[in-house]
Parts: structure tokens; sequence; C-alpha cells
């Protein structure tokens, strides 16, 4: 097993235009969680899925921000008319559950530059 | 909601020596984990340490133990024998547990550690 993959590792976009990234999580982890690092702070959790169901969303996500799961394997997130202020590191990771205080395996992230 | 609190901004340490980072947290929740994840620069973030917090032990992992004082609710990292290698941010994290809901993580604000040789 290779790990928590994400694509692309970096984005440069210009402002007002659409962008997608991609998770491929550990194969047989059922959870999938996305979060945002701007730089110095730590994660703040967006979204998560288990499966396919997309579960919880943070009042961060606003409606220009969407994100799928089909099929439970891998995701997407995708931030429309980006704006400056979406620029940050964003970061997935996912984890087998339920239950447990199960750990939760984060991939190198996709590095967000709006211009 | 949780709040995690990291009041070291940025620490260092003598090559093969000990350090402690501090954590404190909020919560009204009894039962929760509690984790210290290491992210090396233009590195992907790997889990150090964590706690059980209906577990009184303290863990440990090596070279790593975790302070946990419940009532304080304050949960610290002690590094021993620093490594070149130990060099990173690293971020507390507290999670409540829901079966049913998602595990997020709720993150501190991170420390960047500095080992020198």
């Amino acid at each position: 097993d290779t790990g928590v993959s994400q694509d692309p590792r970096h984005k440069i976009t210009k402002r007002g235009q659409n962008v997608t990234f991609r998770c491929d999580p550990i194969s047989e982890h059922n959870r999938l969680y996305w979060y945002r690092q701007t730089l110095g702070q730590g994660p703040e959790f967006l979204t998560y899925f288990q499966n396919e169901a997309q579960l919880e969303k943070s009042r961060l996500l606003s409606d220009r921000f969407s994100a799928e799961r089909p099929k439970g394997s891998f995701s997407t997130l995708e931030i429309q008319r980006t704006e400056q202020g979406d620029s940050a590191m964003y970061l997935c990771a996912s984890s087998q559950g339920p239950g447990g205080p199960n750990e939760q395996f984060f991939g190198p992230g996709t590095r967000l530059t709006v211009l | 909601a949780q709040t995690v609190t990291q009041s070291q901004p940025e620490m260092s340490v003598q090559e093969a020596e000990t350090v402690t980072l501090s954590c404190t947290y909020d919560t009204s929740e009894s039962n929760y984990y509690l984790f210290w994840y290491k992210q090396p620069p233009s590195r992907q973030m790997i889990l150090v340490i964590r706690q059980e917090a209906y577990k009184q032990q303290n863990a440990t992992e090596n070279r790593f133990s975790v302070n946990f004082q419940k009532a304080a609710k304050s949960f610290s990292l002690k590094i021993s024998d620093s490594q070149l290698g130990d060099t990173a941010m690293y971020f507390c994290a507290f999670m409540k547990p829901a079966d049913n809901a998602g595990n997020m993580l709720t993150f501190g604000g991170g420390t960047r550690l500095m080992v020198k040789p």
C-alpha cells in the first residue's frame, strides 16, 4: 500500500477560475477527510465521507466548495470561482471506521495558489 | 466546540537533549482522544503518539512520551534524546469519538521545533 495520494501537488490559478483536486485514500479505508491548512497554522476540518456518503461539512465549506466520493473510493474537492483567500494547502486523510481512535493517515497535500 | 491551544510557536533544542512541547485544550466531553502529529518540512503529516482520555497511564512511543493531565486539560509532548530528524512542525489534536459521525480532528496552531547539531 502506497498510502494516501493527492493530485496535483501544486496548483496555481487565477482568481475566478475553477479548480479540482483528487485524493486517493488507502484502499481499505472507508473514511475520508478533507482539511485546509494555511501557512503557519494547523489544519482545519472541511468535510468527511464514510464510504460514498458525505456526512459532515464544516461551516468553512462555502457554497463555492463541493466534494464528492463516488463509489466510496477516491474523492474530489472542487472550488468554483476561486478567491485569493482560498490559497492554502488542502490535505486529505483516510481512516478505518467506525469505532476506536482510528488513526488518520494524511496525504502530501495540494498547495493552491490563487493569483 | 473544542479548542486546542499550543502556546509555543517556536522552540529549539540541542541534539541529544530533551524538549517538552505544551498543549492545552477545552472540551465538555468526558471521553475523547488526543494526538500529537509531526509535519516535517515539505513532507506529509504523520502520527507521533496518541492518548485515550479514559486511560490514566501516559502513552509512550520510544523517545516520545506525553504528560496527560485530564483535570487541567493539558497534554504535553516530551521528546527525549532529540535527533536532527525531529525537526518539524508539531501539532496537538483533539478527537471526539462518535461512531456514527466523523472522527474529525481539531488541531492546535502548531509548534515549530528545530533540533540543532
